[in-house]
């Protein structure tokens, strides 16, 4: 089983909202990301999780925050977003950050 | 620098056709290789990986890539692709020191013709 499960699926909020992206696995995966995508480009990382601690913060707003509660979930944190944040969030796992990735689905998030 | 090339942004081909996707990388240490599909409004699929041994390997939905590493490429192919197929193909790339980071290419889209 190689599934990382993403919600919600889409994801409509105000530039003043705050709201949160779930991820979760259960492969025993001791490695989490967050990467986010706009239309017709690749995946570009956002943060790494290794053993539950923050392990690379690819400079990324403060508007964005990660939280590891346990080895299977990894949230991220909306609040203040503008118009631009705008993209499909990806989460992944692997067994080790030198592993495979596997993806979740991923969230569609809009903000107005 | 490391980078991740994928010349084609676009890869028109009639189905049954065979079809090869192009991934060449610099880097100045050795690499872990992936494909990955993603299909339209979904996440990203790995197709397959190479990571030692075999310079050929074979992935899922009759995919398989070809290592060659004096060329720096990692090409994709299928020798008679489906309508089913089309899709967003990325090359990424893994490097073996610390910074451990899956570096991507820009993409092909495989778009396959009836």
């Amino acid at each position: 089983d190689t599934e990382v499960t993403q919600t919600p699926k889409h994801l409509v909020m105000g530039m003043t909202n705050k709201k949160s992206l779930k991820c979760e696995q259960h492969m025993g995966h001791r490695a989490m990301y967050w990467y986010k995508q706009k239309a017709k480009k690749p995946p570009e990382l956002m943060f790494v999780y290794s053993y539950e601690k923050l392990s690379i913060n690819e400079s990324v707003p403060s508007r964005f925050s990660p939280e590891c509660p346990n080895s299977s979930l990894l949230n991220l944190h909306l609040h203040a977003l503008q118009p631009e944040d705008s993209a499909l969030y990806l989460c992944a796992s692997s067994q080790s950050p030198v592993e495979t990735q596997y993806f979740g689905p991923g969230t569609r998030l809009l903000v107005l | 620098a490391q980078s991740v090339t994928q010349l084609d942004s676009q890869v028109p081909v009639f189905e049954e056709a065979p079809v090869e996707l192009r991934c060449n990388y610099s880097s100045s240490v050795s690499v872990y290789l992936f494909w990955y599909v993603q299909y339209p409004n979904q996440g990203l699929q790995l197709l397959l990986k190479y990571l030692s041994g075999s310079t050929l390997v074979k992935g899922i939905n009759g995919f398989e890539a070809e290592f060659n590493k004096s060329q720096t490429s990692f090409y994709l192919r299928k020798p008679s692709v489906h309508i089913s197929d089309t899709a967003e193909y990325f090359c990424a790339v893994i490097r073996m020191d610390s910074s451990y980071k899956l570096i991507f290419g820009s993409g092909t889209r495989l778009l396959v013709r009836p």
